[in-house]
This record gives C-alpha cells, structure tokens and sequence, in this order.
C-alpha cells in the first residue's frame, strides 16, 4: 500500500467542468509533487511545494492551478481543461526538497477529458 | 534541458534469463533513481546512486552509476514473472532530488 493517498482514483470530466484532485501523506514530508503521465510515456514534473510554498512550476497551462493548504495535503484545481489532457495525474512526496531523500509517489487519479 | 534516454524500450523474455538496462544522458547526475512501476499503479523506488562507479544490490537486481556520473544500468539475475513492469531511471542536477528528470523507460515482460 502506498503512503501517498490520491482521491479520486479516476475522474470523468467536460471541458467545462471544475473539478479537483487531491493528494494527502502522513510522513512529515515537507515537499509535494504533482506529474502527469500520458500512456506509456513517463512522468513529466508539473509542479513543486517546498514546506507549502511553490517552488517550481514547469510552465504549465493556467487551467491547472496547485494548492498547497498544509504540510499533508496538496490538491491540483482543474478548469476547462482540454482532451489532450487526458492522462495519469500522479503526486508524490519527499522528506524536504534540499536532500537526496527519494519521492514517495501515489497510484494516481486517471483523468478522461470528454 | 537534460534527456535521459533507456534502452532497450521493451524486453520480452523468458523466467530465468539475465537482462540489463541502459541509462544515458549527456548530462551528469548529483543522484540517479530507478523506479519500478506496475499497471494502475505509481512509480515504486528501487534505489538511489550518488557516488560514480557506485553499485548496488537489491536481491538479484544490481545497479549502477557510472564513474562521471552520466549513466546507470540495472542488471536482473534470474528474471521472474513479478519483475514485469515499466523501468524508470530519474536524475536529478540540482543536488536537491527534487527535479527529476525520467527516463524514457523500459517496459519489461517475462514469461512462464
């Protein structure tokens, strides 16, 4: 069982929607990562929290917009998104963002835009 | 921007057999990651490499980082069945592991 929980574990949306993912760890890790993951491709690094702050965005579309409302939780507001971004939303979790502790990653929310 | 590309990108081999696989970049590595990651699932440490010409052993897996730090490879011995999955190397640059770069994978399947 992983140690990184993501709810929920697949997620239907219209382009018009509004809908959140959410991504909650209990290990006292103070550093949060949200990856996409397309089908048979690897994960591609979206965004990183260091103790609740966001430290790197990797110049993702305004449609996708982290929060970060405590050291547990991380959730990824999604608003009109688009069909190309069907795919494998993963989070994950280290021990602090300034050592070579290794990321703890969730089994993902599954994202289907109709 | 750093690449990290694997090889080969599919394996399909019988239980028992011996395997290896490639991670290179042109770019050198403060620490390298391999994760395992299965259907349905998230990506699942294996290992961290930090020193060059470091190696590794997990049971009949066996890592390595090369002496300038650009390369790794993960040899299985003996393959079994609960081995098959998609193989990811990841570094990191910035000494902080917290950019990973992945790799571009290896999908492995082994056989009855």
């Amino acid at each position: 069982d992983t140690e990184v929980t993501q709810t929920p574990k697949h997620l239907v949306m219209g382009m018009t929607n509004k809908k959140s993912l959410k991504c909650e760890q209990h290990m006292g890790h103070r550093a949060m990562y949200w990856y996409k993951q397309k089908a048979k491709k690897p994960p591609e690094l979206m965004f990183v929290y260091s103790y609740e702050k966001l430290s790197i965005n990797e110049s993702v579309p305004s449609r996708f917009s982290p929060e970060c409302p405590n050291s547990s939780l991380l959730n990824l507001h999604l608003h009109a998104l688009q069909p190309e971004d069907s795919a494998l939303y993963l989070c994950a979790s280290s021990q602090a963002p300034d050592s070579y502790q290794p990321q703890h990653f969730g089994d993902g929310t599954r994202l289907s835009i109709l | 921007t750093q690449l990290l590309e694997q090889s080969p990108q599919f394996l399909s081999i019988q239980e028992g057999e011996n395997l290896t696989v490639y991670c290179n970049s042109s770019s050198v590595f403060s620490s390298l990651q391999w994760y395992r990651q299965e259907p349905g699932e998230g990506p699942v440490l294996l290992v961290t490499v930090v020193t060059g010409g470091e190696v590794k052993k997990l049971k009949r897996l066996t890592f390595q980082f090369g002496d300038a730090r650009k390369d790794s490879s993960l040899h299985i011995t003996a393959a079994q069945p609960g081995d098959t999955g998609l193989y990811l190397c990841a570094g990191d640059n910035t000494g902080t592991a917290s950019k990973l770069t992945f790799g571009t994978g290896t999908r492995l399947q082994v056989t009855l």
